[in-house]
């Protein structure tokens, strides 16, 4: 089955710590993505990348720490940094590099919760 | 910058009502306009895709309009289920820019 994974799921983190959440695609897509999304609100981009080793800081980025090593995985670190990090947290992928031309897909999201 | 504004946030319709849900965008300067549907606790799922030139696109039940001209794109869904109940976003292309979206919940 081809698609975006993300985990954990649900993840809880005290104040102060940093975590890192996972998201892998087997889609051979070239551009990856984050986002956060809060109630209410649409969600904004936190990191993109469109090629291996390389990624851009995308509208929130501040507090939050990026990599892309292989084109499969693009994992998120949430920084001590990040004043306000409880959000649920969506990662996407797109076909090519042509960013934010191509349809987007999506990861079932992951729920951050800071104690 | 673009703005991206859907209205009504929420929405309830019997079972068999067609529904409308509006986006309006601030800057017609567009690649594409994507429309998802998100269930409760839960990643986007794509919808439709139309492209700039294209004035709509239809998926079954789902037809998508683009006005770039005016700002607006509408998603029509012909009759509702109670299994079309979700929150429905539109994502505005060139900067990617999100709608909050509109939560609809279809009545049995």
């Amino acid at each position: 089955d081809g698609g975006i994974t993300q985990s954990p799921k649900y993840l809880f983190r005290k104040e102060g710590q940093n975590v890192t959440l996972s998201c892998e695609q087997n889609l051979n897509h070239d551009a990856m993505y984050w986002y956060r999304q809060d109630p209410g609100q649409g969600l904004r981009l936190i990191y993109y990348s469109q090629i291996v080793n390389d990624f851009q800081k995308g509208d929130i980025a501040e507090g939050y720490s990026v990599s892309r090593e292989k084109k499969e995985s693009f994992p998120l670190t949430v920084t001590s940094a990040q004043k306000n990090p409880t959000a649920f947290y969506l990662c996407a992928s797109s076909i090519s590099r042509a960013t934010f031309l191509n349809e987007q897909f999506f990861g079932p999201g992951t729920r951050l919760t800071v104690l | 910058k673009q703005e991206v504004t859907q209205i009504p946030a929420a929405l309830s319709v019997p079972e068999g009502e067609n529904l409308v849900l509006n986006c309006s965008f601030t800057d017609s300067a567009i690649y594409n306009l994507q429309w998802f549907r998100q269930d409760p606790g839960k990643g986007l799922t794509s919808l439709l895709l139309i492209q700039s030139s294209q004035r709509e696109q239809t998926s079954g039940r789902l037809n998508a309009s683009l006005d770039k001209s005016s700002g607006r794109s509408t998603l029509y869904i012909a009759a509702s289920q109670p299994g079309d109940s979700a929150t429905y976003l539109c994502a505005v292309k060139g900067k990617l820019s999100f709608g909050a979206g509109t939560t609809v919940t279809v009545r049995a």
